[in-house]
């Protein structure tokens, strides 16, 4: 079945500066690939999602690039803030079996 | 607030006894999905549920049973419970189940087992 590493584990980085987080797939039938944040004590959300057919989705300061041939994807945060602190999670789906969420990223924001 | 709710919020009860957590989709949406979140730990998927059928199974212990009512909300079992089980368990709900829909999440039940 799937399997979805994220590195890395923990991620510090100063106001303003940019923080980016990398997942690894294992299946290449994956084709969809979410990302949640989950901020501390409440429900993870949907911040962003990137389907096969596209390499690069951008909302804003987040963006999800995804390389298919390497079978990894990332997410990049820009000018990060104080509130970007969260915890971040990578998934990963086939079209025909469940979601699969890496082990997620703890980003904390230093003013 | 995604429109999932969960009852109840917190609950702490003692070793060896049995829970029921309850969850209420979205309206509209017909698939229900259970996690398991324990401290700094990831999400761990344990059951699907779509339109009252299971869709898909994990990690989940022969301890604990699901089920989804025809009125499509679900209930978690927990019994026998051990000091190990004590986590946030999350529902989630879609609109068909499929596994490249967007999965809106509940609040979470913070379970306690003493």
């Amino acid at each position: 079945g799937e399997n979805v590493e994220q590195h890395p584990s923990t991620l510090s980085v100063q106001e303003g500066d940019s923080a980016v987080i990398k997942c690894t797939y294992s299946d290449s039938a994956s084709n969809y690939f979410p990302w949640y944040k989950q901020e501390l004590g409440k429900r993870p959300q949907l911040i962003i999602d990137i389907r096969s057919n596209v390499g690069e989705k951008k909302d804003q300061r987040i963006a999800v690039t995804l390389n298919k041939t390497a079978k990894h994807f990332s997410l990049h945060i820009t000018e990060t803030q104080p509130e970007d602190s969260a915890v971040y999670f990578c998934a990963a789906s086939i079209p025909t079996d469940k979601l699969i969420f890496g082990t997620g990223t703890r980003l904390q924001v230093f003013p | 607030d995604s429109g999932v709710t969960q009852t109840p919020k917190h609950l702490i009860t003692a070793t060896g006894q049995r829970v029921t957590l309850r969850c209420s989709p979205r309206s509209g949406d017909l698939s229900v999905y259970w996690y398991q979140q324990s401290l700094d730990q990831g999400l761990q998927f344990l059951i699907q549920y779509y339109n009252g059928e299971e869709r898909a199974k994990g990690n989940i212990l022969e301890r604990f049973s699901a089920q989804q009512f025809p009125d499509l909300h679900s209930e978690l079992n927990l019994s026998s419970l051990e000091l190990g089980d004590s986590a946030l368990y999350f529902c989630a709900s879609s609109p068909l189940g499929g596994p490249q829909e967007t999965q809106y999440f509940g609040p979470g039940t913070r379970l306690l087992v003493l």
